[in-house]
């Protein structure tokens, strides 16, 4: 089984400042035939079914701001929030698709 | 619109049995693969399964915690999927959510549905 570690498990970032959350994964995620990381980022606040927010390792699903942009390729990944706003307090998981579905244990963001 | 509703969820003794239902709409669901996935309280996402489509042969994979334990089945003539789960455990409380699997992911996803497993 494919096993995303995450980290850190929280972190606490001033508004407007920036925010990187890392993923690694125990297996490769990049699939040559099409040259693409299997690897998405999700949004969960309290009470909600996560949110998808990157695919393909740095695509942003539509409506996501463009201070969210996830990076990586391989077993090393990385989302990255550029400028911290209140409303970007949640938990974020990463997942990969390449071999069924795992997720990482997560990384709750907080505002210093 | 896509719509998936999940139901079925509430309390159940230790050692019980449940089934949940997800009815869906807005997307061809006898096309669609769909996955159960889980969340205890306070913790992480765990993916609990999937079914393919029946074109694709109906295949389905369980997470090893859940395998012997879980079914999942889905009836196309009423767009539902469904997890009957048995010998629940303490720790299979939590929210059940299900999902479309798309390659890549897309943002279907139900509100979930709580399972509590408690004497």
């Amino acid at each position: 089984d494919i096993v995303l570690t995450q980290s850190p498990d929280s972190l606490a970032v001033s508004l407007g400042e920036r925010a990187t959350i890392n993923c690694k994964s125990s297996q490769n995620l990049f699939y040559s035939s099409n040259n693409k990381n299997y690897i998405a980022w999700y949004q969960q606040k309290p009470g909600q079914p996560p949110k998808l927010f990157i695919y393909w390792a740095s695509t942003r699903e539509s409506g996501v701001p463009d201070r969210f942009s996830g990076s990586g390729s391989g077993t090393d990944f990385t989302l990255t929030i550029s400028s911290l706003q209140p409303e970007d307090v949640a938990v974020y998981y990463c997942q990969q698709y390449f071999t069924f579905a795992t997720f990482g244990g997560g990384t709750k963001v907080e505002i210093k | 619109e896509v719509q998936l509703l999940e139901s079925g969820g509430g309390l159940v003794k230790p050692g019980g049995s449940l089934t949940l239902s997800c009815a869906v709409s807005g997307f061809n669901f006898s096309d669609a693969w769909m996955t159960w996935v889980r969340q205890a309280p306070g913790k992480g996402l765990e993916w609990v399964g999937r079914i393919k489509s029946k074109t694709d042969g109906l295949t389905i994979d369980y997470a090893a915690p859940v395998k012997g334990k879980f079914t999942i089945s889905r009836d196309d003539s009423k767009n539902t999927l469904y997890l009957h789960m048995k010998s629940l455990r303490t720790e299979d409380t939590g929210v059940y959510y299900c999902t479309r699997e798309t390659t890549p992911p897309t943002d279907d996803w139900g509100q979930g549905t709580l399972v509590i497993v408690s004497s």
